[in-house]
């Protein structure tokens, strides 16, 4: 049972564009998002996150929507840029069955800016 | 330099011989993990560790064994390892462990293995 779904595989986008990454959670216990990211022959970064508390988180370029009543949370690049393509990752912190907590990761989606 | 370091990066090996990959971190983090990475599943953790000597199983356990002797070193095994466990290998630590407030994970560079 995937707990965290990353939909699209893969997204192009034009550079200066905005870039949407989406993710769904089915876990209603998961309180903390985050996003990685992750460079070919890299192990993945941590990008930005969003506790459950909040709707809207910005650093910079990206910024991470969370709808709880959907279970829905998306990240949005603007300006994209080259330099952002990579595969980005969609992970959720909660309590895992034992009882302790646990990160569980989406598939990923392969970003791709064109300039 | 704050990091997480993996050896070997690269590994081919034959069905049922043991191999180690090491996993060391240099920030005195408590929480340490393992993660393959396989196309279309994503990144699925293998075995966790809270803290020295304790240690739990992720979702992947099977096939898997670990240890956390000492703070910084995390090691996984693989005792007598099989092809359906040739995959992308990563070790992470973070401060603590993931929580409401949690801290992020610090992954390492990665361990490509083949099992023949």
């Amino acid at each position: 049972d995937q707990q965290v779904k990353q939909n699209s595989p893969s997204l192009s986008v034009q550079e200066g564009r905005i870039s949407i990454l989406n993710c769904d959670y089915t876990n209603s216990m998961f309180d903390y998002f985050l996003w990685y990211k992750k460079y070919p022959a890299e192990g993945p970064t941590f990008l930005i996150s969003i506790s459950s508390i909040k709707d809207k988180n910005e650093d910079g370029r990206f910024t991470v929507f969370l709808n709880k009543s959907a279970k829905h949370l998306s990240l949005h690049i603007v300006p994209s840029q080259p330099g952002d393509s990579a595969v980005y990752f969609c992970a959720a912190s909660g309590v895992s069955g034992a009882g302790s907590y646990q990160l569980t990761f989406g598939k990923g989606t392969k970003l791709s800016v064109i300039p | 330099e704050a990091q997480v370091t993996q050896n070997p990066r690269y590994l081919i090996t034959v069905t049922g011989k043991k191999l180690t990959v090491t996993c060391s971190q240099n920030m005195n983090h408590e929480y340490m993990s393992w993660y393959r990475q396989d196309p279309g599943l994503g990144l699925r953790q293998i075995y966790y560790s809270m803290n020295v000597e304790v240690t739990d199983k992720g979702d992947v356990p099977e096939g898997y064994k670990v240890s956390r002797k000492e703070k910084r070193n995390f090691p996984l095994i693989l005792e007598s390892p099989s092809p359906n466990q040739t995959s992308l290998y990563f070790c992470a630590s973070s401060p603590r462990a993931p929580g409401s407030l949690t801290d992020t994970q610090y992954f390492g560079p990665g361990t490509r293995l083949t099992v023949l």
